[in-house]
């Protein structure tokens, strides 16, 4: 049981490249989200999902995309980067949205845009 | 939305000495998670608190639930070296029928040996 695997662990980017990060979790839980964590700043909600084919946006969702097909996987893609996307990104998940179920966390992807 | 005031933003202690935190909102919430992340890993749940003036222990943590529904608090005793990484404070109401978690801005903890 491997929890919210994501992938890669860190990547360097240039401005207008575009990349995709991937979460994975093999735990069959419905619900998946996507934070981005900046220093001094918390976890700012991106994207989550609350099963196979819907998505919804979060807080910050402006220059990411998702995209939902199975279970397991919930992909953040970035089309066009830029600095300002330079950040720590988490990948969560949760078994049901009921009031006591806290995330089980991925490790995060380092992200440096240049 | 929600805004959470989480202080302080930092605590060098030395091991042997009590922490605590706390966690502010202008709005209520329902329910109040505590995360601890670990350097370079996500964050884990340490405790979660369902009902205003519930006091709820996990080893040497302790965290409460305040009266108002607008605050909890966070207190870890007798610290140790592997006490240290960032703490997270999560209010959290429903949205759309789903629970979807406000975070603080983390106290980091050092603790010196």
């Amino acid at each position: 049981n491997a929890g919210v695997t994501q992938t890669p662990k860190f990547r360097i980017l240039k401005i207008g490249q575009s990349m995709t990060l991937q979460c994975t979790q093999d735990m069959n839980h419905n619900y998946m989200y996507w934070y981005r964590q900046d220093p001094g700043m918390g976890l700012k909600l991106i994207y989550y999902s609350v099963g196979a084919g819907i998505t919804d946006k979060g807080e910050v969702p402006n220059g990411y995309n998702v995209s939902r097909s199975t279970t397991e996987d919930f992909p953040l893609r970035l089309e066009l980067a830029a600095p300002s996307q330079t950040s720590v990104y988490f990948c969560a998940s949760r078994l049901t949205t009921g009031a006591g179920y806290g995330y089980t966390f991925g490790s995060g992807t380092r992200l440096t845009v240049v | 939305g929600q805004q959470l005031n989480q202080s302080p933003q930092s605590m060098f202690i030395q091991e042997g000495e009590d922490v605590s935190m706390n966690c502010t909102s202008s709005s209520i919430f329902n329910t109040w998670l505590w995360y601890k992340q670990d350097p370079g890993e996500g964050p884990v749940l340490l405790i979660a608190l369902y009902k205003a003036g519930e006091l709820t222990s996990n080893g040497r943590l302790t965290a409460q639930f305040g009266i108002t529904r607008k605050d909890s608090f966070l207190n870890i005793s007798a610290s140790i070296p592997s006490d240290v990484g960032i703490y997270f404070c999560a209010g959290q109401l429903p949205r759309g029928g789903s629970y979807i978690p406000t975070f603080g801005r983390g106290t980091s903890l050092i603790v010196h040996p």
